[in-house]
């Protein structure tokens, strides 16, 4: 799987929007990149997903580069629920055809909502 | 659905005990995984099953860990003669395709 490059921390005043980039230089063809987070304490949240259009859910929106070699997730309206630590990772899909089953975590992105 | 339930939350053990986690996922998931944190580093991948088979295992397993998912159901995670190093938050998921849902961790202190 891809290697991924995320800041290591980020503060983000609250009731503005929030944005995480994540550098994915070597991403291949049939890489996507997921999201997720964790709350102190938690284990792992997943976010969203996306491999080369732009996505939308009710958490947030991930915006890929036309090259894919970057992408960037952006929480519109941060609130202090949204503290925590934000993984970005690539995964290879179908997973049963390249053996990838395991997700990859990096050391995250630190995202401090300011009240 | 309750999602991804483990058990304990918390453990605390002596050094040389042997310790065992249970990890039930989503009924209908027949993916599961186990992960393992230290503080300050992301989850680190264990192992993997697909219904009851095991079908990867990372180096990081030595031969004091052993998981098991005997139906396809629940799994549990034996940690034996621990040792302080494997003071960690254990950490459980469960997939059926895409996504991947986790539980809230059992957290070992191995003292």
């Amino acid at each position: 799987d891809a290697k991924t490059t995320q800041p290591p921390s980020m503060d983000c005043a609250e009731g503005r929007a929030a944005n995480l980039p994540c550098n994915h230089s070597t991403i291949s063809g049939n890489e996507y990149v997921y999201w997720y987070r964790q709350i102190h304490s938690q284990g792992p949240q997943y976010i969203i997903h996306g491999l080369k259009n732009n996505e939308t859910n009710e958490m947030a929106s991930l915006i890929i580069t036309e090259d894919r070699k970057s992408s960037t997730l952006i929480l519109p309206h941060a609130t202090l629920r949204d503290t925590a630590v934000y993984y970005c990772i690539v995964l290879g899909w179908p997973r049963s055809n390249f053996g990838n089953e395991k997700l990859t975590f990096g050391t995250g992105t630190r995202l401090t909502i300011i009240p | 659905d309750t999602g991804v339930s483990q058990d304990p939350r918390h453990k605390i053990t002596k050094r040389g005990q042997n310790v065992t986690f249970r990890c039930d996922p989503i009924s209908e998931h027949n993916r599961l995984y186990w992960y393992r944190q230290t503080l300050g580093q992301g989850p680190e991948f264990l192992t993997y099953f697909q219904n009851e088979a095991q079908l990867e295992k990372s180096r990081l397993l030595s031969d004091r860990f052993s998981a098991e998912r005997p139906k396809g159901s629940f799994s549990t995670l034996e940690i034996q003669r621990t040792e302080q190093g494997d003071s960690a938050m254990y950490l459980c998921a469960s997939s059926l395709a895409v996504g991947y849902t986790f539980g809230s961790g059992t957290r070992l202190t191995v003292v």
